[in-house]
């Protein structure tokens, strides 16, 4: 089943407690990126990748790290979380535009809380 | 950079009536306009989509509208039934590997 993942689903953690959320897809798309969702700001893009080895910051990159060693992961690292980070985070993959954007298809979500 | 906004932020309707939602974009190099239908508990999903070279695109019940010269397209949702409630996401892009900006969303609520 075509499909991007993402773990933990839920995580509650510390103030500077360095946490990783993964995520992967299983269509051989070359953009990823990362979102968090918080009420009443919709989704806001804090990193995207548009092939291994080549991201770029969103609107929202600060406090968080991405990597994209393989196609198919695409990990979001938070350093130092802090509790302005709680938030719920998506990631989507891609397949490549063909005459400009194309369809995002996201997770399931990982909710997160930083106390 | 680009900005998206969207309105109304909240939408009841009968159901059988029809449902519009409204999003204006600033950035003029924007030529790709998904909307997205997130389902509670779960992660977005695309209903339509459009571009710049097309005006109007219609899927059944659904149908966006595009002015480019004003910035802004629409959402159409007709005949609307209890499962079309959901919160619904405009975005733009410049596409391409490009930032996407999506819209505050909008929750609609169909009145059985």
């Amino acid at each position: 089943e075509a499909q991007v993942t993402q773990n933990p689903r839920y995580l509650i953690t510390v103030t500077g407690k360095k946490l990783t959320v993964t995520c992967s897809q299983n269509m051989n798309h070359e953009y990823m990126s990362w979102y968090r969702q918080d009420p009443g700001l919709g989704l806001r893009q804090i990193y995207y990748s548009m092939n291994v080895e080549v991201t770029d910051k969103g609107d929202v990159p600060e406090g968080y790290k991405v990597s994209r060693k393989e196609k198919r992961n695409f990990p979001l690292i938070l350093e130092s979380p802090s509790p302005n980070q709680t938030s719920l985070y998506f990631c989507a993959s891609s397949p490549s535009p063909s005459g400009g954007g194309n369809e995002q298809f996201f997770g399931p979500g990982t909710r997160l809380t930083v106390l | 950079g680009e900005n998206v906004e969207q309105h109304p932020s909240t939408l009841s309707v009968q159901e059988g009536d029809s449902a519009v939602i409204k999003c204006t974009y600033s950035d003029s190099a924007s030529n790709y306009f998904p909307w997205y239908k997130q389902e509670l508990g779960k992660g977005p999903q695309l209903i339509i989509d459009i571009r710049s070279n097309v005006g109007e695109k219609k899927d059944q019940r659904i149908a966006v509208t595009l002015n480019k010269t004003a910035k802004h397209f629409s959402l159409h949702i007709t005949e609307t039934q209890p499962e079309d409630s959901a919160v619904y996401f405009c975005a733009a892009t410049p596409g391409g590997y490009q930032k996407v900006t999506f819209g505050t969303g909008t929750k609609l609520q169909v009145i059985p």
